[in-house]
Formats: structure tokens, sequence, C-alpha cells
């Protein structure tokens, strides 16, 4: 079974800039997951989808960032300008559902913010 | 407060050793109890999972809940150096809605000397 595929996995970009992530979860994965882990963290939850629909965003920087999953399947997180602080690594996960608690994560995307 | 407390590290034992690792919550609605490997430049993975209060083994791995003390536990016996990852505790409620949400706590780097 092929896991959580995400893309790119390292970027580097000056601040003010945009840039996006992808991510490809585990086929039949109703549940999407994005968190941002800055180092020395646990990771954070940004967004969470069911299906197409978001579930949980409350911890978004919607000033700046913006996720859409659409189709059910593939999802991008953006941000929009991206600041110092958002250098991180975001990772993105995925369950069959909200009740089952394994979440499988992907690799993650490594940012750098300079 | 923050909501998950986990011991920073770093720790460093030799190979063969039993490793004990902490988390301690404040939340009393934490009823589902994780443990996830993170390997360096990996996602996490899921090691440990258990419900409410009480043990759960898997081969060399223990997973202790006291939810009277708020307090969770994993024991690694016979450590190996492939052992050598972060780990990272991390709960959820049992309710509806943003329940489900995983807190983490900061990962404790874990380092097994041959």
């Amino acid at each position: 079974e092929a896991g959580v595929a995400q893309s790119p996995r390292y970027k580097i970009i000056e601040k003010r800039q945009s840039v996006a992530f992808w991510c490809n979860p585990i086929s039949g994965h109703a549940t999407l997951y994005w968190y941002q882990q800055i180092l020395g963290q646990g990771p954070k939850l940004l967004i969470q989808f069911q299906n197409n629909g978001v579930v949980d965003d409350s911890q978004l920087p919607k000033d700046r960032f913006s996720a859409e999953r659409l189709k059910g399947v593939d999802s991008t997180l953006k941000i929009q300008p991206a600041k110092l602080e958002d250098s991180a690594v975001y990772l993105c996960a995925s369950s069959l559902n909200r009740i089952t608690d394994t979440q499988y994560f992907g690799p993650g995307t490594r940012l750098t913010v300079l | 407060q923050k909501e998950v407390e986990q011991d920073p590290g770093p720790l460093s034992v030799p190979e063969g050793a039993i490793v004990s690792l902490n988390c301690t919550y404040s939340n009393s609605a934490f009823q589902y109890f994780m443990w996830y490997r993170q390997y360096s430049r990996k996602g996490p993975e899921l090691l440990m999972y258990t419900y409410s209060s009480g043990n759960k083994e898997d081969g060399r791995f223990t997973a202790q809940v006291d939810k009277s003390s708020k307090y969770i536990s994993l024991f690694i016996r016979d450590s190996q150096p492939s052992d050598s990852a972060t780990y990272l505790c991390a709960m959820r409620g049992g309710g509806g809605g943003s329940n489900y949400k995983l807190t983490f706590g900061k990962g404790t780097l874990l380092t097994v000397n041959p």
C-alpha cells in the first residue's frame, strides 16, 4: 500500500514570497490533515478535511494560509505572503475517517523562509 | 500551562538499556493516548495506542496510562540503536467535534549508543 505522498520535500523562499505544498493521501482515506511542525516542537494541526469539506481550521492563520481539497483526494496548502516564522516542516496525514485514530503521515515538506 | 508536557531530553542510553519516556497532561477530557516515533527527516509513525487507563504491551514496548495522575509513559526494553528517534506523545478526547483533534507533546530525542 502506497503511503502519503508530499511534494516538494524541501523549499527555500524569501519572506513575502508565496509557496504551495501538495499532498496525495492514502487511497480511500476520507480524512486529511495538514500539520505544522516547528523545530523542537510537536506537530500542530492547521486544518482537517473530511472528504472535500473543512472540519477544523481553527489554528490556520487565515490571513496568509489557505488550503483546499478539491474532489476529496489531493490537497494543496498555500502560504502567501510567507513570514520568517513560517519556517517549519509541513506534514500531511490521512486516516480512513475521523473516528479512526491511526493517522498516517507523509515525509513532510521542509520550508525555510529567508 | 500547556495541555501536554513532555520531558525535553535529549536522552542518551547504552544499547540494551530500559528507556522510560513520559508525558503529563492537564485536560481531563483526554481518553485516547498514543506514542509516535519520528526518525530524522521522516513523518511520525504510530507506535502504541491506548484507550483510558491501563497498560499495553507490544514486543519490547509497553505503554502505561494513569488517568488519575494525568501521566502516561512509554517503556522500551532491550533498547537498540535502531530505536534512536524522537518519540512524541499524543492524545485526544472521545467526544465529537474538535475533541478528535490530536494534541502532541514536544517530543523526546532518544539516542541508543551501540
